[in-house]
């Protein structure tokens, strides 16, 4: 079975910040990469789809990037609407979820 | 619109049964794979089982192999998770999801206890 290990497991960031959230795949899994965000008692919702592409409706502030086993989310400028839980998923062979992301605010 | 809507969570004794269900509406749900994902309580995300559009394959979590059984009746727009053998680790909010299209639903919690 694929793993995914997702890093940090939480961070604390200022409103504006830069933040980085790294997912790495036991084994290549292509792009077959998502990004979903989670907020307390919701469902998840996507962000980025095949490693690198903008979920329609998902501000450009979020960014995907990697291929293979290396994979990161970007939040270039945090708002406060932001800080949620941040999950990758591949899907490249069954499913995996990476650990998750909480980012709390600073 | 697209909506799903799970039912049938509830509180359970471990080696308990229940059968989940996730009506589907808005979207012409025989033509789609389908999935259930759990969430434990203040817990991650966990793919539990999938289901192609004919039913003609299914996968499971080895966290589930042999105990739940995923189904679909495509005339009924409706997907079921039957769960056997519960343990106390099957505690968790139950989604049914198209994760093609990002379509969740709201999810039902099921807490097996003594």
């Amino acid at each position: 079975d694929i793993q995914m290990t997702q890093s940090p497991s939480s961070l604390s960031a200022s409103v504006g910040d830069r933040v980085t959230i790294t997912c790495r795949a036991s084994q290549g899994i292509r792009n077959d990469l998502c990004w979903y965000q989670q907020k307390p008692g919701k469902a998840p919702k996507r962000l980025i789809y095949d490693a690198s592409s903008l979920q329609s409706g998902v501000p450009s502030r979020f960014s995907g990037s990697g291929s293979g086993t290396e994979f990161t989310l970007t939040i270039s400028s945090l708002q406060p609407e932001d800080f949620a839980t941040y999950y990758c998923l591949q899907h490249n062979t069954y499913w995996t979820f990476g650990q998750g992301t909480k980012v709390e605010i600073k | 619109e697209v909506q799903l809507v799970e039912s049938g969570g509830g509180l359970v004794q471990p080696g308990g049964s229940l059968r989940l269900s996730c009506a589907a509406s808005g979207f012409t749900f025989s033509s789609y794979e389908m999935n259930w994902v759990r969430q434990a309580p203040g817990k991650g995300l966990e793919w539990v089982s999938y289901i192609s559009s004919s039913s003609s394959t299914i996968y499971y979590a080895d966290s589930v192999k042999g105990r739940f059984t995923i189904s679909r009746d495509n005339a009924k727009n409706s997907l079921y998770l039957q769960m056997n053998t519960l343990r106390v680790e099957d505690t968790a909010v139950y989604y049914c999801a198209l994760l093609r299209f990002d379509y969740w639903g709201q999810g039902t919690l099921l807490t097996v206890s003594s």
